[in-house]
């Protein structure tokens, strides 16, 4: 079953807006990344937030937690044409020590109109 | 640096052919290695993942196996493809270490016909 499941499944704004992108799990965590993918094209890892922060910042991408919700947010501040792509959450849950796997939603299509 | 690698990029299969994809990673040693499938505008779906040399976990029951011959090569394959193999499968690679960030491969797409 999906851990993280997306909100919305697809957003298209104009481009210099903001793209807010929400993600909800289910059990505990240690972990919440964020991943993009572009067309027929592999993961590329983005941001990486603990289970014990609550906001984290890269560049124009802002990842907020909230785990007595159990939810986590991607902004990403003036968007351009290029940020078109998929936008997935992805859950670490494993015991430590364990192989560490990841549970991904079934993502967000961002689409962002020059 | 680290880079992972896949191919083919593309196959097409008749239905009941055999298949054998493969996954190389470079620049680390003794890395997790995943196999995900992804259906057309879905998640991802873990299939197997492996901790070592010839230790492989299973996450879905299916016609598919894996194989990790080397510390650095991972293996999907099957001896009788179906319809429903059809999918874009990646590869993907962590360290051992606490944090899970996986690195994905460019990915494989697989046409079953």
């Amino acid at each position: 079953s999906q851990q993280g499941e997306e909100d919305p499944q697809a957003l298209s704004i104009q481009e210099g807006e903001n793209a807010t992108m929400n993600c909800s799990y289910k059990t505990s965590i240690n972990n919440l990344q964020w991943y993009r993918q572009n067309s027929g094209r592999g993961l590329v890892h983005l941001i990486l937030i603990r289970s014990n922060e609550r906001e984290k910042h890269s560049g124009r991408l802002r990842v907020t937690l909230d785990t007595s919700k159990k939810s986590s947010s991607l902004l990403i501040t003036a968007s351009r044409a290029a940020d078109t792509a998929s936008y997935f959450c992805a859950t670490d849950a494993g015991a430590s020590g364990s192989a560490r796997q990841l549970t991904f939603g079934s993502g967000t299509q961002l689409t962002v109109l020059p | 640096s680290q880079t992972i690698h896949q191919w083919p990029a593309t196959l097409v299969q008749p239905v009941g052919s055999p298949l054998s994809l493969e996954c190389t990673v470079e620049g680390t040693s003794n890395p997790n290695l995943y196999w995900y499938r992804q259906a057309a505008g879905r998640g991802l779906q873990l299939l197997f993942y492996s901790v070592g040399i010839g230790q492989i976990s299973s996450e879905v029951p299916q016609n598919l196996s894996a194989s990790r011959p080397q510390d650095r090569q991972f293996i999907l394959s099957s001896k009788k493809l179906l319809l429903s193999d059809s999918g874009f499968y990646l590869c993907a690679w962590s360290g051992q270490g606490a944090v899970g960030t996986q690195y994905f491969g460019p990915g494989t797409r697989l046409l079953v016909l």
